[in-house]
């Protein structure tokens, strides 16, 4: 069982649509990032958060710690949006490398 | 800033041969990871390297060793490589800390024949 596990795998909507991609995870953590990768394999970090909520544009994570659970919302999604996204994990203390998801799909349809 | 960069973009080898990977970190940045992506996969952790040491390791053989260069470069390497190994080779830097925003480079596909 993958410590970070992210759902849906795949989501398609149209433009316009309220997106949210949903990550749980095992064990502590020091921080939970979501990065977006697009065709070809360039990762770009999107948030990195220990608790709470962040916003970023159209882009809203939010964190819940003794829940072990984040969610990563897109309002008013467009075609451009689509994208592979991942949450991935840092552990407590760490100043080490990520845990990641196997990431959500998107597609976003005009 | 020219981000983390990474060479080469694509490279096709053979089982057996050996590889090496390169990678340039974001300027400021003295941590490098790397990180194996299979097709279809999320990546997965390799090692990381500080102060030209490796700080942690992943769950991968002792095939892939890497290194750090006092300018924080760093190179990793395969040797006696699998089909299995064909993946999309990622590098990432950050400052030294915990928690810090990892920066990725574009990647290195490399197919195994």
């Amino acid at each position: 069982k993958n410590e970070v596990e992210q759902s849906p795998q795949n989501l398609t909507a149209q433009e316009g649509e309220f997106i949210t991609i949903n990550c749980s995870y095992s064990v502590g953590i020091s921080a939970l990032h979501w990065l977006q990768q697009h065709p070809g394999g360039g990762i770009v970090s999107l948030f990195m958060l220990s608790s709470g909520k962040k916003k970023h544009g159209r882009l809203i994570a939010t964190i819940n710690i003794q829940e072990k659970h984040s969610s990563l919302h897109i309002t008013a999604s467009h075609p451009r949006d689509s994208a592979v996204y991942i949450c991935a994990r840092n552990h407590v203390g760490g100043a080490d490398g990520l845990t990641f998801g196997k990431g959500t799909h998107l597609i976003i349809q005009p | 800033d020219a981000g983390v960069t990474q060479s080469p973009t694509h490279l096709i080898k053979t089982r057996g041969q050996q590889v090496t990977l390169r990678c340039s970190p974001k300027s400021g940045h003295d941590t490098v990871s790397w990180y194996q992506q299979a097709l279809g996969q999320g990546p997965q952790f390799i090692f990381q390297y500080y102060e030209e040491e490796e700080r942690q390791r992943g769950n991968f053989p002792d095939r892939f060793s890497g290194h750090q260069f006092p300018n924080y470069s760093s190179e990793l390497n395969v040797n006696a490589l699998l089909l299995g190994d064909s993946a999309l080779y990622l590098c990432a830097s950050t400052t030294s800390g915990p928690g810090e925003t990892q920066y990725f480079g574009p990647g290195t596909r490399l197919l195994v024949l």
